[in-house]
């Protein structure tokens, strides 16, 4: 069953804007946990974000997490064409061991 | 998470052959996921193994699909008689303990290419 899932499904600004990029799950949860792919490529680990923890910052990255609204925010400053892949957010259900990936959002920054 | 180590990158077969996708884990780490992508898709989950032992394998297709983790050497996910829906990517992930709680990072590799001809 789909745990998570993003939003926008696709996401295409200029270089130096900001991307927002929205995941939304149905259980309680552990952790939550953000991943780049590139395309042809493996996941990249960004951040990941404790049930207990509402915010977390990393270099231009910073990660929201609601638990009430079960939904979690990837904010990006100050895009960049490298920045340009796809965005994954991934959810241990409480109780579980396993990651539940959604569907991911397409991230094209435009130089 | 280049310390997670899949081959082949990429393998091609023929409708019927067998598929063996290898993956090392991360030095010091126990813990081995196995997760499927389809094209402009997410990760489908469909194996967690320790060493020896397979700990959850309600995401793996019940025939022709199979995983290991022996103590010695690295995590094989088979394929048996393979067709072509099973063109995908798969991927390797590890983690120094399980997740839950202690909230532990998995780190992937850069998956094998499957594609059945």
């Amino acid at each position: 069953s789909q745990q998570g899932e993003e939003d926008p499904q696709a996401l295409s600004i200029q270089e130096g804007e900001n991307a927002t990029m929205n995941c939304s799950y149905k259980t309680s949860i552990n952790n939550l946990q953000w991943y780049r792919q590139n395309s042809g490529r493996g996941l990249v680990h960004l951040i990941l974000i404790r049930s207990n923890e509402r915010e977390k910052h990393s270099g231009r990255l910073r990660v929201t997490l609601d638990t009430s609204k079960k939904s979690s925010s990837l904010l990006i400053t100050a895009s960049r064409a490298a920045d340009t892949a796809s965005y994954f957010c991934a959810t241990d259900a409480s109780g579980t061991y396993k990651y539940i990936f959604g569907t991911g959002t397409r991230l094209k920054v435009l130089a | 998470n280049a310390g997670v180590m899949q081959n082949p990158r990429h393998l091609v077969r023929r409708r019927g052959q067998e598929a063996r996708l290898r993956c090392s884990p991360m030095k010091g780490h126990s813990h081995v996921y196995w997760y499927r992508q389809l094209p402009e898709e997410g990760l489908k989950f469909m194996v967690y193994l320790q060493k020896e032992n397979i700990i959850d394998e309600s995401g793996m297709p019940k025939e022709r699909f199979s995983a290991e983790f022996p103590k010695e050497g690295p995590s094989i996910l088979r394929i048996q008689q393979v067709v072509r829906g099973d063109s995908a990517a798969y991927f390797c992930a590890s983690s120094l303990e399980g997740t839950g709680l202690s909230g532990n990072t998995i780190y992937f590799g850069e998956g094998s290419w499957l594609t059945v001809v």
